[in-house]
Order: C-alpha cells, then sequence, then structure tokens
C-alpha cells in the first residue's frame, strides 16, 4: 500500500520558520514529481509547489516564492518544504501530494498524505 | 492563472437520486488536465477523475466526468449515503500553474 506520511507541522510566530517532511512508503519514490498543496481550515485546496523527480524542477505559487523551499532526498524516500518568513495567511493544513502521469498523458494528484497542521500567530 | 468556478455550492439530494456538479473555467483547460476529488470531513482529498472522464483505480462506475473547453460536470448516479462530501475540480495548466475550484458541498439527505 502506498503511504505518504507528514510532519513537522505546529505553532510559530509570524516571521518564524518551519521545515516540513513527507515521508513515503510502498512506492518507487525516486520516479515521481511530488506536490504540497494546502487547505486553509473549512476553506478549499491550494497548491503550494512541486518538485519534479530528480530535483531538477522546483515551482512555487507566487505568494510563496522566496520564503518556502520544496526538496526531496530520494534515497530516503522523503520529501520536504521549508518554510521562513512565515504569515499569518499560510496558516493551514499541508498535504504531500503525489502526481501520476497516465498513458493518456494526464496529470492528477492520485495518493495524498494525511496532512500536518501549521498555525502562524502571534 | 485559470479561475475555475463550481456550482452549486452546496447540493442537498436523496439516496438513489442522481447528481450534477459543474465546473466552469475562466480560460479554456484541455480536458487532459483536468480532475475531479472527493473530500470527507477529516480526511485527506481522494481522486475521482482524471482527463476529465477516466474514472481513477477503484473508483465505481456510479461516478463519470465529462466535457470540454471551459464546461465540465461530474456527475454520480444512484447516489449512496457515503457520497456525502465536498467534490473539488482540478485543472493543471503551464508555467506549469494548478487550480481548484471553491468546491461543492453535496449533502445526502
Amino acid at each position: 500500500e502506498v503511504q505518504l506520511v507528514a510532519s513537522g507541522g505546529g505553532v510559530v510566530r509570524p516571521g518564524g520558520s518551519l521545515r516540513l517532511s513527507c515521508a513515503a512508503s510502498g512506492l518507487t519514490f525516486g520516479e515521481y514529481t511530488f506536490h504540497w498543496v494546502r487547505q486553509i481550515p473549512g476553506k478549499g485546496l491550494e497548491w503550494v509547489s512541486l518538485i519534479t523527480w530528480n530535483s531538477a524542477g522546483t515551482y512555487y505559487r507566487d505568494s510563496v516564492k522566496g520564503r518556502f523551499t520544496i526538496s526531496r532526498d530520494n534515497r530516503k524516500n522523503s520529501l520536504y518544504l521549508q518554510m521562513t518568513s512565515l504569515r499569518t495567511e499560510d496558516t493551514a493544513l499541508y498535504y504531500c501530494v503525489k502526481e501520476q502521469l497516465y498513458a493518456s498523458g494526464s496529470y492528477a494528484f492520485d495518493i495524498w498524505g494525511q496532512g500536518t497542521g501549521v498555525s502562524v500567530s502571534s | 492563472e485559470i479561475v475555475l468556478t463550481q456550482s452549486p455550492g452546496t447540493l442537498s439530494l436523496s439516496p438513489g437520486e442522481r447528481a450534477t456538479l459543474s465546473c466552469r473555467a475562466s480560460q479554456r483547460v484541455a480536458s487532459l488536465y483536468l480532475a475531479w476529488y472527493q473530500q470527507k470531513p477529516g480526511q485527506a482529498p481522494r481522486l475521482l477523475i482524471y482527463g476529465a472522464s477516466s474514472r481513477a483505480t477503484g473508483i465505481p462506475d456510479r461516478f463519470s466526468g465529462s466535457g470540454s473547453g471551459t464546461d465540465f460536470t461530474l456527475t454520480i448516479s444512484r447516489l449512496e449515503p457515503e457520497d456525502s462530501a465536498v467534490y473539488y475540480c482540478q485543472q493543471y495548466g503551464t508555467s506549469p500553474s494548478y487550480s481548484f475550484g471553491q468546491g461543492t458541498k453535496l449533502e445526502i439527505k
């Protein structure tokens, strides 16, 4: 069974930092692109960042560019999100998500972790 | 960024009925890059449909997707109580960019 287990969330002051981790099992981790997607409590979903299988490509939503850094360690089957200069609007549940490329050429987020909560508050 | 607008905001139906959920894009979306997800309270989203109309692994054939261009539809036939959830559409665009609709809450009476 494929599992993504996120950790590292917590409560932090505005301007603070956190590092999220996501441990993957049950799949060949290094073959896939992974994402972080967040959800403000009671609200919708918002894509945050992605990293390609070999770390050659990293992309971010505009509001987190320059503050968040996505990385991965394929030897450890792990995905990371380093978050700095945190703002109250970054408060959310952060999901690590696996991207699947289908034979048709379609992409979708087929496996989601359980999420780790980040609360930015003074 | 492409904005996805879902309607209705809330849908209340009875078991056995058919649900029709709409997702409208502010610009044309390639069908290959349109997906639907189901999220139940306290759970992570689950992929239902990819490529606008292909069911993900393990998804019952009561769930079907259709549409093209800027208008997409998720249809759930023969509703069951466990279909109560929030449903999101999502698109993948160039740059790359990803956006989700705001969700439709489906209540089974």
